[in-house]
C-alpha cells in the first residue's frame, strides 16, 4: 500500500528553469491538494483539486500551475523557478471532505527543492 | 481568515509529560488534527478530535479541546526519544462556497532529553 509518493525527493534548479513536481496516490481519494513548507512557516496550501478535471487556487499560488487528469495525479509545475520557490513541497490527498465527516490528508514524504 | 497558533519550541527530559498547545480563531471548525512530522519526512496523522468532544485519549496521547476558548493541547505521557519531532496542530474548517480547508499552525519542535 504505497499510499502518496511524490517524485523526484531532492532537486536542484537555476533560476528561470521549469519543472514538474509529481504527485500520485493510490487511496482512490477525490481530494489532492499542494502544500510547501517553510522553515517555522508550518504549511501554506498552494493549490487542491475535488476531482479529475477541477483545481483551485490556495492560499500561495503565485508562480505555480497544476492539472487534474486522472484522479490518481495531480502534478504541480514551476514555469520560471525562482529562489523565493526554494521549499519543501507536500502533495497530499483525502476523501471529499463532508461537514461533519473526519476525512483526514495523507501525505507523500515531500520534495525538497532548490533553486540558485 | 482561519489562523492556528502553537508555541515553537518545547523540551522535555525522557519519561516526563510533554504539553504542546495550540489556540485558533475560527468557529466552524468540525475536526482538529494533531499530525507529527520527523526529520525529512511528510506528516503524520498522529491524532484527531472532534469540535463537539472535550477530550479523546489514545494510548499515551490525550487530546483536550476548549472550544470556548478555542485551545487545543495534545499531552504526551511518557514521553521517549522517538517522539522528538515537530508537531502540527491543523483546524478544518469551512472555507467558502462548499469547501472545507486545513489550516496548520508553524509547529512545535518537540526535544527529549535523554
Amino acid at each position: 500500500n504505497a499510499g502518496v509518493t511524490q517524485t523526484p525527493k531532492f532537486r536542484i534548479l537555476k533560476i528561470g528553469q521549469s519543472m514538474t513536481l509529481q504527485c500520485t496516490q493510490d487511496m482512490n481519494h477525490n481530494y489532492m491538494y499542494w502544500y510547501r513548507q517553510d522553515p517555522g512557516m508550518g504549511l501554506k496550501l498552494i493549490y487542491y483539486s475535488v476531482g479529475a478535471g477541477i483545481t483551485d487556487k490556495g492560499e500561495v499560488p503565485n508562480g505555480y500551475n497544476v492539472s487534474r487528469s486522472t484522479t490518481e495525479d495531480f502534478p504541480l509545475r514551476l514555469e520560471l523557478a525562482a529562489p523565493s520557490q526554494t521549499s519543501v513541497y507536500f502533495c497530499a490527498s483525502s476523501y471529499p471532505h463532508a461537514g461533519t465527516g473526519n476525512q483526514p490528508q495523507h501525505f507523500g514524504d515531500g520534495t525538497r527543492l532548490s533553486i540558485l | 481568515g482561519e489562523d492556528v497558533e502553537q508555541s515553537l519550541f518545547l523540551s522535555v527530559r525522557e519519561g516526563d509529560s510533554s504539553v504542546i498547545n495550540c489556540t485558533y480563531t475560527d468557529s466552524s471548525s468540525t475536526y482538529l488534527y494533531w499530525y507529527k512530522q520527523e526529520p525529512g519526512a511528510g506528516l503524520q496523522l498522529l491524532t484527531y478530535i472532534f469540535s463537539n468532544m472535550d477530550m479523546k485519549q489514545d494510548q499515551r496521547l490525550t487530546v483536550l479541546l476548549n472550544k470556548k476558548d478555542k485551545h487545543l493541547s495534545l499531552r504526551i505521557a511518557d514521553t521517549q526519544t522517538g517522539d522528538s519531532a515537530i508537531y502540527f496542530c491543523a483546524d478544518h474548517a469551512y472555507s467558502g462556497a462548499g469547501s472545507y480547508q486545513l489550516t496548520f499552525g508553524k509547529g512545535t519542535k518537540l526535544s527529549v532529553i535523554p
